[in-house]
């Protein structure tokens, strides 16, 4: 099973700050098979990226992900209001789809 | 608009079942494979369980395998998920979502909780 290790478990940052967020894999993921996904309290998952750095739809370009073999990140260049909130990685190139444990992003 | 409901969940004593259902609209349901997924309070998601659009494939994370069974009835637009010999470490809210491509999971429910306590 591929463990996904995220970090940090919490960032503190501000409004318009950019924000980096990390995800390790225990085996390298193959053919780029990492998503992340962002939840807000009492909501379901949303799907943000797949395919390390596709965009899902609606959205914004200001998500943008990276990253190759064991090591991916997210970047949220300008963080908003409303992208305060807790995002997980995930892998689904090899069987069990794995999620990591999750990075909040917090207002400072 | 995609609209993914569950229900079905609620507290079971350890060792007890529960069915839980999906029902879907606003998208051809017989078209997509569908996931169960599940989240216990405080944690990271954990995927439970994979079928095709036919239902013909099934695959289930080892941690629920011989004790959960998914099903689903294109002709009612509904996914299901039999578990059965519940523990305490089922406890966790039960989502329903679509598979985008074998194993991104696109669009979600809003879940339903399933408690596992004596």
């Amino acid at each position: 099973e591929t463990v996904l290790t995220q970090s940090p478990v919490t960032l503190s940052l501000s409004p318009g700050e950019r924000a980096t967020l990390s995800c390790g894999a225990s085996q390298s993921v193959s053919s780029r098979y990492l998503a992340w996904y962002q939840q807000k309290p009492g909501l379901a998952p949303r799907l943000l990226i797949y395919d390390v750095s596709t965009r899902a739809t609606g959205i914004p370009d200001r998500f943008s992900g990276s990253g190759s073999g064991t090591d991916f990140t997210l970047t949220i260049t300008s963080l908003e209001p409303e992208d305060f909130a807790v995002y997980f990685c995930q892998q689904y190139g090899s069987a069990p789809w794995t999620f990591g444990q999750g990075t909040k992003v917090e207002i400072k | 608009e995609v609209q993914l409901v569950e229900s079905g969940g609620g507290l079971v004593q350890p060792g007890g079942s529960l069915r839980l259902s999906c029902a879907a609209s606003g998208f051809p349901f017989s078209s997509y494979e569908m996931n169960w997924v599940r989240q216990a309070p405080g944690k990271g998601p954990e995927w439970v369980s994979y079928t095709s659009s036919s239902g013909r494939t099934i695959y289930y994370a080892d941690s629920v395998k011989g004790r959960f069974t998914i099903s689903r009835d294109n002709a009612k637009n509904s996914l299901y998920l039999q578990m059965n010999s519940l523990r305490a470490e089922d406890t966790a809210i039960y989502y329903c979502a679509t598979d985008f491509g074998s194993g991104i999971f696109d669009n979600w429910g809003q879940g339903t909780l399933v408690t596992v306590s004596s």
